[in-house]
Order: structure tokens, then C-alpha cells, then sequence
């Protein structure tokens, strides 16, 4: 069965960077898109940006260009989402999911991770 | 871009329907037919209910139905039950980006 394990949460200082793993199974990993999506406390999700595991090449959202790196080792299934410079804003659950190649919907989602940054 | 627009709350007694709506521009939601629709449940991941408009993955009831009429994208949910209870979000998939909808908390009364 498809599944995505994320690492477990963190806590960082403001200024400081973050990475988070997603590590994926039950299906080839090089053929799906992977997202990152985030959560801040008791608000809305907020897309992040895509890697594509085949070709290594991603996007991401206006917002994060410049902070946010997106990466993969296909060895093991897993994609890695770096984000820098942290400010207590980017305390939130972070999310990778797997995109439906056909309907573009995210039709896995890894189990989140809470990321606080405080001093 | 800015997010998709959506009503901060809806609620429906058991039985009922409600509908969510989901407005965005003929950039996103108008131009595309990848509007997909989630259900969040609190301290849960988000999962499907909607991809592509008005397509029901394998799983989910038949109660959840999507439709689009322009720059505007509807959820409707039939027989409410307790278990609709939930935040639900749209969301559009275009060329260069993702947007999510603010969130609608869906109270069943």
C-alpha cells in the first residue's frame, strides 16, 4: 500500500533552517510528483512547491522562491524539503503528499510534521 | 496569486445537504479542470473527496459530489452525518502553481 512517512518534529530557533523527510513506499516513487503543503496553528493549508523524483526538477510557490530548496535520493524513496531562514511564521505542520498524475489532486499525504520555531 | 474563496463556516442537520462554495478567476478555478476537494478531520492529514471537478475516488461516498460553473467550484454533501463534521478545503491545480482555498468548518447540528 502507498505510504508516506515523514521525520518527526522539530524544534528550531528563529534564523535557523529546517529539513524535513518524506519517505514513500508501495509504489515507484520516480513516477509521481511529490508537494509540500503546510499548516500553521488552527489555520488553512498553504501549498509549498513540487519535486519531481524522476528529473529532480521542482517548483514552488512565489512566497518561498529563494528559502525553499526541494530534494530526493532515489535510492531510498525519500524527498527532503529544506526551508531557510525561519521566523516564528513558519511555525507549522508541514506536509509532503503525492500527486494524482491524471486528476492533479493530492491522493497520499504523509502524517505531518510540526516544525515550532521559537527562541 | 491570492487563495480560493470560500465560506469560513457551514452548517446542516443530519440528513440535510449543504453546498461549499469555492471561487477563484478564470486564471485558476475557471481554467482549469483540476479542482480537487479535501476533508479535514482535527489532527488529521487532509484526504481527497474530489479530484478533477466532480470525480469520487474509490472509497469515498457517493453523498460527496463537485461540479463547476465558471470561477466557481461547489462541493455538495447529502445526508449529512456526524462524521461530515470537518474542515474542508478546495483547491486548484494550474501550470505554475497550487492554490488552496481558505477552509470551510462544517458543522452537522
Amino acid at each position: 500500500q502507498v505510504q508516506l512517512v515523514q521525520s518527526g518534529a522539530d524544534v528550531k530557533k528563529p534564523g535557523a533552517s529546517m529539513k524535513v523527510s518524506c519517505k514513500t513506499s508501495g509504489y515507484i516513487f520516480t513516477d509521481y510528483y511529490i508537494h509540500w503543503v503546510r499548516q500553521a496553528p488552527g489555520q488553512g493549508l498553504e501549498w509549498m512547491g513540487w519535486i519531481h523524483p524522476n528529473t529532480g526538477g521542482t517548483n514552488s510557490a512565489h512566497k518561498f522562491q529563494g528559502r525553499v530548496t526541494m530534494t530526493r535520493d532515489t535510492s531510498i524513496n525519500t524527498a527532503y524539503m529544506d526551508l531557510a531562514s525561519l521566523t516564528s511564521d513558519d511555525t507549522a505542520i508541514y506536509y509532503c503528499a503525492r500527486l494524482l498524475n491524471g486528476g492533479r489532486s493530492l491522493d497520499f499525504w504523509g502524517q505531518g510534521t510540526l516544525v515550532t520555531v521559537s527562541s | 496569486q491570492s487563495a480560493l474563496t470560500q465560506p469560513a463556516s457551514v452548517s446542516g442537520s443530519p440528513g440535510q445537504s449543504i453546498t461549499i462554495s469555492c471561487t477563484g478567476t478564470s486564471s485558476d478555478v475557471g481554467g482549469y479542470n483540476y479542482v480537487s476537494w479535501y476533508q479535514q478531520h482535527p489532527g488529521k492529514a487532509p484526504k481527497v473527496i474530489i479530484y478533477a471537478v466532480s470525480n469520487r475516488p474509490s472509497g469515498v461516498s457517493n453523498r460527496f459530489s463537485g461540479s463547476k460553473s465558471g470561477n466557481t467550484a461547489s462541493l455538495t454533501i447529502s445526508g449529512l452525518q456526524a462524521e461530515d463534521e470537518a474542515d474542508y478545503y478546495c483547491s486548484s491545480y494550474t501550470n505554475t502553481n497550487t492554490l488552496f482555498g481558505g477552509g470551510t468548518n462544517l458543522t452537522v447540528l
